[in-house]
């Protein structure tokens, strides 16, 4: 059981929007923390994909994008293509764990 | 650019210590702003942050973890160690070492992971 609560999978065809959501608590997100999103491709080393709520990394897309509100947290993918295909993790700071804590992970199939 | 590289047995029987080292090349390890951590993935589940340590080798752990985790550094080899006692087969994983960022924005301190490594696959079995 993740302190972090994402639904295990979503899907989409290639060129369309979905998104991802993740829920947290007055602990953790609804506290103040910040969220972060990893992309894991199969056979890779998880990717830092969103910082802060809604920075990207230099060398990610414009077509990844994050929001935040209240104790919960959203990654937004457009123009989905087949290589976004994989696992998307949440991330952010416990205040009761006083550590880091993931989701448990969204499984993303490109139809 | 920053790599991070596990090493280690991957193969490790139950009731023992899992060692793992994280080595890390195209960067410093001294800046003030960063934590070294190490992540676990077991199979078929998600991530697991199991601990990190800073520069001057203040560590801190997962609860879940603690009373069997030790992370120790070596800033003159650019590496950090994890160790984890009386493994069982529940310790099973992927462990992934990376470099962890923290910040300070409205009046929280903020952690995030910006650079993993490939990740070491280590079994608990006899």
């Amino acid at each position: 059981q993740s302190v972090l609560t994402q639904p295990p999978s979503v899907s989409g065809a290639p060129g369309q929007r979905v998104t991802f959501s993740c829920s947290g608590s007055s602990s953790n997100i609804g506290a103040g923390y910040d969220v972060h999103w990893y992309q894991h491709l199969p056979g890779t080393a998880p990717k830092l994909l969103i910082y802060a709520n809604t920075n990207r990394p230099s060398g990610v897309p414009d077509r990844f994008s994050g929001s935040k509100s209240g104790t919960s947290a959203s990654l937004a993918i457009t123009g989905l293509q087949a290589e976004d295909e994989g696992d998307y993790y949440c991330q952010s700071y416990d205040s009761t764990l006083s550590g880091s804590v993931f989701g448990g992970g969204t499984k993303l199939t490109v139809l | 650019q920053l790599q991070l590289q596990e090493s280690g047995p991957g193969l490790v029987k139950p009731s023992e210590t899992l060692s793992l080292t994280c080595t890390v090349s195209g960067g410093s390890v001294t800046s003030s702003i960063y934590y070294w951590g190490w992540i676990r993935q077991s199979p078929g589940k998600g991530l697991e942050w199991i601990g990190s340590i800073s520069y001057n080798g203040n560590a801190y752990y997962n609860p879940s973890l603690k009373s069997r985790v030790s992370i120790s550094g070596d800033t003159s080899k650019k590496q950090f160690s994890l160790k984890l006692s009386s493994v069982t087969a529940a310790d099973t994983a992927i462990y992934y070492c990376a470099r962890e960022k923290y910040y300070d924005y409205n009046a929280y301190t903020h952690f995030f992971f910006d650079h993993w490594g490939q990740g070491s696959l280590v079994t608990v079995s006899s």
